[in-house]
């Protein structure tokens, strides 16, 4: 157990639509990554938010947007879906120092 | 940019030493990271390793050349639930900020 958690746990969309996905972390570690994991590839980073604020991105386009509240909570919010959005979405949270990450259980996220 | 390098996949016996390899290329390196991923699962964090040399934990070590842009993990006395995927992520700058590159993932498959 990580004290990582994440919802929903499934999902299923049409293309389109759009999806808001959250992560909190019973430690209340002040930084929080999301990454991408599509089938057998690792994960891909889209972004990470220190303190609320965004400080890295990955290589994914505007549609995909974060937020980070006060008590370290987090969303990842995808807007104007498309079927090759498909994948498990997994945030991960740590320290200001990052040589820890917990990672939640991930959010299985369906495009139609 | 950042590329990673890691075998798709290896088979081992209960009870034996695997070392599983990982060469990158990157820019303003920051550490390298080992996770293991069971199917159907969140990664779990397994070493960290900044500074070149061996760094041993129970079972499982991690060594790093930043001069070679190598690691590898190894795994000794295995048994049969360590088979998993095994992930090397490497973080290096981009845009100004610190970002981590996952590999595909090592399967490492452990037979009686």
């Amino acid at each position: 157990e990580t004290g990582v958690t994440q919802s929903p746990t499934h999902l299923i969309k049409t293309r389109g639509q759009q999806v808001t996905l959250r992560c909190s972390s019973q430690s209340g570690h002040n930084t929080v990554s999301w990454y991408q994991q599509a089938l057998g590839q690792g994960p891909q980073f889209i972004f990470q938010y220190y303190r609320e604020e965004e400080n890295g991105r990955g290589n994914f386009p505007p549609r995909f947007s974060g937020l980070q509240f006060p008590n370290y909570s987090s969303e990842l919010n995808v807007n104007a879906l498309e079927l090759d959005d498909s994948a498990l979405y997994l945030c991960a949270t740590g320290g200001q120092s990052q040589e820890t990450q917990y990672f939640g259980p991930g959010t299985r996220l369906l495009v139609l | 940019g950042q590329n990673i390098d890691q075998p798709t996949e290896m088979t081992a016996t209960e009870g034996a030493i695997v070392q599983i390899n990982c060469t990158y290329q990157t820019s303003g390196f920051n550490g390298l990271f080992w996770y293991q991923q069971h199917a159907g699962e969140a990664p779990t964090f397994l070493s960290y390793n900044v500074l070149d040399g061996l760094e041993e934990k129970g079972r499982f070590s991690s060594f790093l050349s930043r001069s070679k842009g190598y690691s590898y993990l190894l795994l000794k006395e295995l048994q049969m639930k360590d088979s998993a995927s095994y992930l090397c992520a490497v973080r290096g700058t981009s845009g100004g900020s610190y970002i981590p590159t996952f590999g595909r993932g090592t399967s490492l498959i452990v037979h009686p």
